[in-house]
């Protein structure tokens, strides 16, 4: 069985600032594809960032960059130039395969204050 | 832009009554599912569907949850009878099967408070 684990239950930056969320996983899979979504107070979850395992080069999406160490099983989330709307619990995700269901970390309650 | 759509957004039942949930998956997302999210947890599946058939419903405690998708469009999660702990965010998500997608997009889901 799969298990995705996020150690900070909690975190703040300042706005402008960098932040880095943490997120490990367990699998004996080879393949396998790794997520962050973003799910603001009271809105929907929405995918932030996804990583293929099979790819080296560490996905971006403007402001938001991951930290994809394959061997060591961790998958962290940079977050660049905070904003206020970055406000959110931030949960890592995991699947093996298109159409699987995702397992999830128990979440990161991010805060930026301005 | 589609969106997942959920209904009702909110609601509240007592203990050992029957409560349903309704979900409409974006139009020609073959795969949908079913998550429940306990207050500060990550969400956990408890069931999914490729068209109108069941692929894992592994984690649904089927004594007093169902779930179906009788036409392979929208579904409906019923708990009967609810208990206290079921109090928690029922979350609808799907994906499209006709591209090497990854991507589940969520509906606003459905908080439950049983009292």
């Amino acid at each position: 069985a799969q298990t995705v684990t996020q150690s900070q239950p909690e975190m703040s930056v300042q706005e402008a600032e960098t932040v880095t969320l943490s997120c490990t996983y367990d699998t004996s899979e080879n393949n396998y594809y790794l997520f962050w979504y973003k799910q603001p107070p009271s809105r929907q979850m929405i995918l932030v960032i996804r990583q293929e395992a099979y790819k080296q080069q560490n996905a971006t999406e403007n402001r938001f960059s991951v930290n994809f160490q394959k061997a060591a099983k961790s998958f962290s989330l940079k977050i660049s130039d905070s904003q206020l709307g970055d406000t959110a619990m931030y949960f890592c995700a995991f699947t093996t395969d298109a159409g699987n269901m995702l397992t999830f970390g128990g979440g990161t309650r991010l805060m930026v204050k301005p | 832009e589609a969106e997942v759509a959920q209904s009702p957004r909110y609601k509240i039942t007592e203990k050992s009554q029957a409560v349903a949930f309704w979900c409409d998956p974006i139009s020609g997302h073959a795969t949908l599912y079913w998550y429940r999210q306990i207050l500060g947890q990550g969400p956990e599946l408890l069931v999914q569907f490729q068209d109108e058939s069941v692929v894992d419903d592994s984690q649904l405690p089927k004594d007093r949850f169902s779930a179906e998708r009788l036409k392979g469009v929208d579904s409906t999660l019923k708990i009967q009878p609810a208990e206290l702990g079921d109090s928690a965010m029922y979350l609808c998500a799907s994906s499209s099967n006709r591209v090497a997608s990854y991507e589940q997009y969520f509906g606003p889901g459905t908080r439950l408070t049983v009292t």
